[in-house]
């Protein structure tokens, strides 16, 4: 079974400054696709971006960009110029080619922006 | 294009009773997916549909179930409320249900059981 694992609970970020999400996941297949999504209060989750396993370059979506590493496992996004709508919950998913729509999801990072 | 809705918003039951949770997608959406959120286990899937059929489905018990109709809404029913069912769920739709597919999420239903 796939695992996900966002291993800090939560970061604090200045305002205007960047702030990095570790994710690492688990998995043996070849076709996959990860995502992260944002949770502000609201509890509505919002996607940020989205990486397909088969391609190697970055994925970015204007202040949010990730450094995804396929041998390693690892899936980080950085979101530059923080802006205190930025403050949410982010959750870093996994959705295998094959099986469908399921997301699995990591436990979370909490993101604290400072003014 | 309206966003998923979902209905009701908030829920209290009690232990036993049952519920009917319901969820439209975006509309030419076929997948509807559902998830449990809960602070001690996260995000946890329960099952998804497409074209009226289960696609796939988490590891939760019998007594969650659900179903989609013709026109791509769907529904989800836990039987036998217990306390531990108390959870924000969230229900989620998508074009189609190749695998990847970007996933946009409703605001989901908190159901308190007490």
């Amino acid at each position: 079974a796939q695992t996900v694992t966002q291993s800090q609970p939560e970061m604090s970020v200045q305002e205007a400054e960047t702030v990095t999400l570790s994710c690492t996941y688990d998995t043996s297949e070849s076709d996959y696709y990860l995502f992260w999504y944002k949770q502000p209060p609201s509890r509505q989750m919002i996607l940020v971006i989205r990486q397909e396993a088969y391609k190697q370059q970055n994925a970015t979506e204007n202040r949010f960009s990730v450094n995804f590493q396929k041998a390693a496992k690892s899936f980080s996004l950085k979101i530059s110029d923080s802006q205190l709508g930025d403050a949410a919950m982010y959750f870093c998913a996994y959705s295998s080619g094959a099986a469908g729509n399921k997301l699995t999801f990591g436990g979370g990072t909490r993101v604290l922006v400072k003014p | 294009k309206a966003g998923v809705t979902q209905t009701p918003r908030y829920l209290i039951k009690t232990r036993g009773q049952q519920v009917t949770l319901s969820c439209s997608p975006i509309s030419g959406h076929r997948s509807v997916s559902w998830y449990q959120q809960t602070p001690g286990q996260g995000l946890q899937f329960l099952f998804e549909y497409f074209s009226e059929t289960q696609r796939n489905k988490g590891n939760f018990p019998g007594r969650f179930s659900g179903r989609q109709f013709s026109n791509s809404r769907s529904e989800m029913n836990v039987s036998t409320l217990e306390l531990g069912d108390s959870a924000l769920y969230l229900c989620a739709s998508s074009l189609a249900s190749l695998g990847g597919e970007t996933q946009y999420f409703g605001p989901g239903t908190r159901l308190l059981v007490l």
